[in-house]
């Protein structure tokens, strides 16, 4: 079973931030949490990581509470590209190849 | 860019056919995996493959086999095709060291056995 919660979906509109959380109660101190998306049809796509701090990229930003128990995936100027879903997962921090449990992710559709 | 290529978009199969599903990365990664991916269970991992050789069965390997010969190819191999094996299929890979949640992953293949 995957060890995050998602909201099945939400919706946002085209040009706004599209906010989205994802708790993940038990995660150890030194597990990263990452974001991947799946457009349709298509393989899922990484986007962010981080630990403890906030992170940004050219993709997205990454907000990490303080406890580490939640954190939430911002798209600052949602397009209606960005209508996929997205995943939240805190894979085990032992080594490359250890299993990533992908969950059932949050459909986020962009409106125009 | 990585890139995860995987030989087909869509294959049909009947039952009973050996199908083999074949996924090639041009990244030099060490790692390989296999998923496979089906309406509200997520993605589920069957194989993957550490090395050239070498296998470590995931949480669904019955039913499939793989084969690693080099290092950037990695095939999944359904010696028997049933219906239940109907899905999406997913190659990733990543290098060795690297965080096991930076995955790089192909388009999929979408297989239907008939």
């Amino acid at each position: 079973d995957a060890k995050t919660t998602q909201p099945p979906s939400m919706d946002c509109a085209e040009g706004r931030a599209a906010n989205l959380p994802c708790n993940h109660s038990t995660i150890s101190g030194n597990e990263y949490v990452y974001w991947y998306r799946q457009i349709h049809s298509q393989g899922p796509q990484y986007i962010i990581h981080g630990l403890k701090n906030n992170e940004t990229n050219e993709m997205a930003s990454l907000i990490i509470t303080e406890d580490r128990k939640s954190s939430t995936l911002i798209l600052p100027h949602a397009t209606l590209r960005d209508t996929a879903v997205y995943y939240c997962i805190d894979p085990p921090n032992s080594g490359g190849y250890q299993k990533v449990t992908f969950g059932t992710g949050t459909k986020l559709q962009v409106i125009p | 860019d990585v890139k995860v290529t995987q030989s087909s978009r869509y294959l049909v199969k009947r039952t009973g056919e050996k199908v083999f599903l074949e996924c090639v990365q041009d990244m030099d990664h060490e790692n390989m995996f296999w998923y496979r991916q089906d309406p509200g269970l997520g993605l589920r991992l069957i194989y993957f493959s550490y090395d050239v050789k070498m296998k470590e069965k995931g949480d669904i390997p019955e039913g499939y086999s793989v084969s690693r010969e080099k290092k950037e190819r990695f095939s999944l191999i359904l010696e028997s095709a049933s219906t239940n094996q109907t899905s999406m299929y997913l190659c990733a890979s990543n290098t060795l060291g690297a965080e096991a949640g930076e995955q790089y992953f192909g388009p999929g293949t979408r297989l239907t056995v008939t």
